[in-house]
């Protein structure tokens, strides 16, 4: 199953950007990138996706590698409330086993 | 609302005193999953299902069950609990295709003395 890895924290400035990274050597050609994030005492919500081009929505971009092993999610100027563990993950197309590791756990300092 | 469900919130029992978390999806998802949360380890999958009457196992299924009889419901057994499955569990569902988003539930803390 592929894998991934994050830092284990990372810390900001409100409303400064963030760069959040994850490294997935082994992904696979079939394999989207996800990214998920956790705040005190809720389940995981859903960031954003993508597969070989850079995505944008309403809360963040995705910047993946042209070689695909490693992606950057961007939120472009961090509030408190951006203060979550953020999880990397790979689906692919049996993409059931899903591995979530142990994520990065983002600071905002005010 | 599109949701998924778990039940109960919080849950204290007993050594070896069968227990069955329920979880329940109104999007018609394909996929679900089970989860335990525990401190430093992350997320860890336990089951999961493809479909109806398909089930297989995550990183961590012993001493839990399934089943997926409807589409909708996706309950976790635990037919005789130890205090090493004291922690936090999510549900999660989705359809089926890797580009579709994983949606979870609010999570269930169960504490087994």
């Amino acid at each position: 199953d592929a894998k991934t890895t994050q830092p284990n924290s990372m810390e900001s400035n409100e409303e400064e950007p963030v760069h959040l990274p994850c490294n997935h050597s082994t992904i696979s050609g079939t394999d989207y990138i996800h990214w998920y994030r956790q705040l005190p005492s809720q389940g995981p919500e859903y960031v954003i996706h993508g597969l070989t081009s850079n995505v944008n929505n309403r809360m963040a971009s995705l910047a993946i590698a042209e070689d695909r092993k490693s992606s950057t999610l961007i939120l472009h100027r961090a509030t408190l409330r951006d203060a979550a563990v953020y999880y990397c993950i790979l689906r692919g197309i049996y993409g059931n086993k899903l591995v979530f590791g142990a994520g990065t756990i983002l600071r905002v300092k005010s | 609302e599109a949701q998924v469900t778990q039940n109960p919130r919080y849950l204290i029992t007993v050594t070896g005193k069968k227990l069955t978390v329920t979880c329940s999806q109104n999007m018609n998802h394909e996929y679900m999953s089970w989860y335990r949360q525990d401190p430093g380890l992350g997320l860890r999958q336990i089951y999961y299902s493809m479909n109806v009457e398909v089930t297989d196992k995550g990183d961590v299924p012993e001493g839990y069950k399934v089943s997926r009889k409807e589409k909708r419901n996706f309950p976790l057994i635990l037919e005789s609990p130890s205090p090493n499955q004291t922690s936090l569990y999510f549900c999660a569902s989705s359809h089926g295709q890797s580009n579709e988003k994983l949606f979870f539930g609010s999570g269930t803390q169960l504490s087994v003395l």
